[in-house]
């Protein structure tokens, strides 16, 4: 049970690049969210799913986009990177139901030079 | 924006003191959480305590919520050097037809000092 998985854990992009950030959870989890961590701005959520197939936008989803094929994979992609994407990235997942607390992935440190 | 907001922003104390951090947020909620964060590392959830509940407690933490006032506390008893983190309140707010996100705070560092 490895949890919650996010590859790489570190990239260096230059401006108008794009990737793709990988997150996979095996805890069956229907619930799965993208936050953005920035010193003294908190977590800050991009994209979220409630299931596969179904997806929406957070606070904060221009210059990203998800999609969510599998309950397992909830990949996000940088369409053409820029510095302003410089950033901490996390993935986490919980249960449908509302008593359970999220479970999150290590997190992508990612540089747009 | 953000929903939460916890206070303070920094806390240092000595250790075996019991240290205080306080959330205030904005909308009706589903629950209130919170988390723990190590330097250079993920979000750990600590605990969670629905909005029909006042205080819960685990092991050494002690959450309480107060839905009129909007606003939460954790407590830490008998801190210890590796409770050094940051701490994050999240609201699992309830919005207009049903959609749910988790919204988290700025988050308060800790330092325990041995």
């Amino acid at each position: 049970n490895a949890g919650v998985t996010q590859t790489p854990k570190f990239q260096v992009l230059k401006t108008g690049q794009s990737m793709t950030l990988q997150c996979a959870q095996d805890m069956n989890h229907e619930y799965m969210s993208w936050y953005r961590q920035d010193p003294g701005m908190g977590l800050r959520l991009i994209h979220y799913s409630v299931g596969a197939g179904i997806t929406d936008q957070g606070e904060v989803p221009n210059g990203y986009n998800v999609s969510r094929s599998t309950t397992e994979d909830f990949p996000l992609r940088l369409l053409s990177a820029a510095p302003s994407q410089t950033s901490v990235y996390f993935c986490a997942s919980r249960r449908t139901v509302y008593d359970y607390g999220y479970t999150f992935g290590s997190g992508t440190r990612l540089t747009v030079v | 924006s953000q929903q939460g907001e916890e206070d303070p922003q920094a806390l240092s104390i000595q250790e075996g003191e019991n240290a205080t951090m306080n959330c205030s947020y904005k909308t009706s909620i589903n629950n209130l959480q919170w988390y723990r964060q190590n330097s250079g590392r993920g979000l750990v959830h600590l605990i969670l305590i629905r909005s029909n509940e006042r205080e819960k407690h685990s092991g050494r933490l002690r959450v309480t919520l107060d839905t009129s006032k909007k606003s939460s506390s954790l407590l830490i008893t008998a801190s210890r050097a590796a409770d050094t983190a940051s701490y994050f309140c999240a609201t699992d707010a309830v919005y207009q037809g049903g959609s749910e996100k988790l919204v988290f705070g700025k988050g308060t560092k800790l330092t325990v000092n041995p």
